[in-house]
């Protein structure tokens, strides 16, 4: 069976305390990993794409990576406005079209 | 260039009644997904809809259906509803089939009581 699990649940930093986020996959041919973010009240907003095994992507202060089993959302010196849930989806080749999400982590930085 | 919208934004139903969301896909994007965010879960995957046709669907009973409309807008319909189809859903449009690039809308939050 394709899941996906995410850790840790939650993650409280400080302003500039860096630290990463890790989504975890078990799934029969991998078409593609997403990040995800999502703010309270809102649609998740999509961050990145990885496709395979040794891949980064950089946006601003996210740094996501993927080996054939993990990714990683690695966060450098995190502000307050950084504070969501962020969600990890795989699609399987085999699955079509779906995405499969975890359940998110949900990171709070404090000032 | 519009984002994705739905409505309602929230609504209260009682169990064994019929709600239809509604969405509206961003501009020049011919998919469509719907999708169920129960509080502290991810999304999960109800169905696609590609010009005009189900285009693949989750593990959601047929009383959850669907329509896409000649402008890519969509519905979704759910009948005899129960107390677990509280939830946020979601819909996503995109440019074409089996991209994981989805834009979202920001969810009609539905309470079955």
């Amino acid at each position: 069976e394709d899941q996906v699990t995410q850790s840790p649940e939650a993650l409280r930093l400080q302003e500039g305390e860096s630290s990463s986020l890790n989504c975890s996959y078990t799934v029969s041919g991998l078409r593609g990993l997403f990040w995800y973010r999502q703010d309270p009240g809102k649609g998740p907003e999509f961050l990145f794409t990885l496709y395979s095994a040794g891949e980064e992507k950089e946006k601003e202060r996210l740094k996501a990576t993927l080996t054939k089993k993990e990714s990683f959302l690695h966060i450098t010196a995190p502000k307050p406005e950084d504070s969501a849930t962020y969600l990890c989806a795989v699609q399987a080749r085999q699955a079509g079209t779906a995405l499969i999400f975890g359940k998110g982590t949900t990171l709070s930085v404090s000032s | 260039e519009t984002g994705v919208t739905q409505s309602p934004t929230h609504l209260i139903k009682t169990r064994g009644q019929q709600v239809t969301l509604r969405c509206s896909s961003q501009s020049g994007h011919n998919t469509v997904s719907w999708y169920q965010q129960a509080l502290g879960q991810g999304p999960q995957f109800i169905f696609q809809y590609y010009r005009e046709e189900e285009n693949g669907r989750g593990n959601f009973p047929p009383r959850f259906s669907g329509l896409q409309f000649p402008n890519y807008s969509s519905e979704l319909n759910v009948n005899a509803l129960e107390l677990d189809d509280s939830a946020l859903y979601l819909c996503a449009s995109s440019l074409g089939l089996n991209t994981g690039e989805l834009f979202f809308g920001e969810g009609s939050r539905l309470t079955v009581l």
